[in-house]
């Protein structure tokens, strides 16, 4: 499957503990972005990177959230101290920059409940 | 207001219906458009890409109108499959290329 995969597909934890979600884009996409959706809202944007650099975040990106990219291939999301809050889909999407229209593709996504 | 905006639905339509969904902007200085559609508890999955005044693939037809800030999704000939939410993201209109989104439009196809 040369698409883009998500891992863990769903993660139930408890309220205060520290989850970790990874994503591997399209092997040859330079692009990599995070989103979060909630049940009846389109996907939120999060954060993106370009290779290996952080280019942007989102204000939703409390300090108790962190992103890598550490060698411009697959990326990590944290998130510390979980609340309930944060229960969420949360989406990566990837895209090579400077083809026409920055067309994303996403990943299955990785369901976060948390207790 | 919302940077993108869309009638929630739900849609309900018999199967071999015409139907149209309509999204409003407000942000100008975006360049690309984008119709995905989204299974329940499933990724968006890109259905047609929207950059000059519209497109057409088989029974869909998108449109873009920049002087009113609207872009359209006609789905024609209907099918069961087709059931599904429908997301019209901009592109942001900085350089990162990120997607805005607005809720979506549920669409139910009835036999």
């Amino acid at each position: 499957d040369t698409g883009v995969s998500q891992d863990p597909r769903h993660k139930i934890t408890k309220r205060g503990q520290n989850v970790t979600f990874r994503c591997d884009p399209i092997s040859e996409h330079n692009r990599l972005y995070w989103y979060r959706q909630t049940l009846g809202q389109g996907p939120e944007f999060l954060t993106y990177f370009q290779n290996e650099a952080q280019l942007e975040k989102s204000r939703l990106l409390s300090d108790r959230f962190s992103a890598e990219r550490p060698k411009g291939s697959f990326s990590t999301l944290e998130i510390q101290r979980t609340e309930q809050g944060d229960s969420a889909m949360y989406l990566c999407a990837s895209t090579r920059s400077g083809t026409t229209g920055n067309e994303q593709f996403f990943g299955p996504g990785t369901r976060l409940t948390v207790l | 207001r919302k940077e993108v905006e869309q009638d929630p639905g739900p849609f309900n339509v018999p199967e071999g219906a015409t139907v149209a969904f309509n999204c409003t902007y407000s942000n100008s200085a975006s360049q690309s458009f984008f119709w995905y559609r989204q299974d329940c508890r499933k990724e968006p999955k890109l259905l047609m890409s929207v950059y000059s005044s519209g497109n057409e693939d088989g029974r869909f037809t998108a449109q873009l109108n920049r002087a009113s800030q609207y872009i359209s999704l006609l789905i024609r000939d209907s099918k069961l499959s087709d059931s599904a939410t429908y997301l019209c993201p901009g592109e942001s209109a900085n350089q990162g290329g990120k997607l805005i989104f607005g809720q979506g439009t549920e669409l139910s196809v009835k036999p």
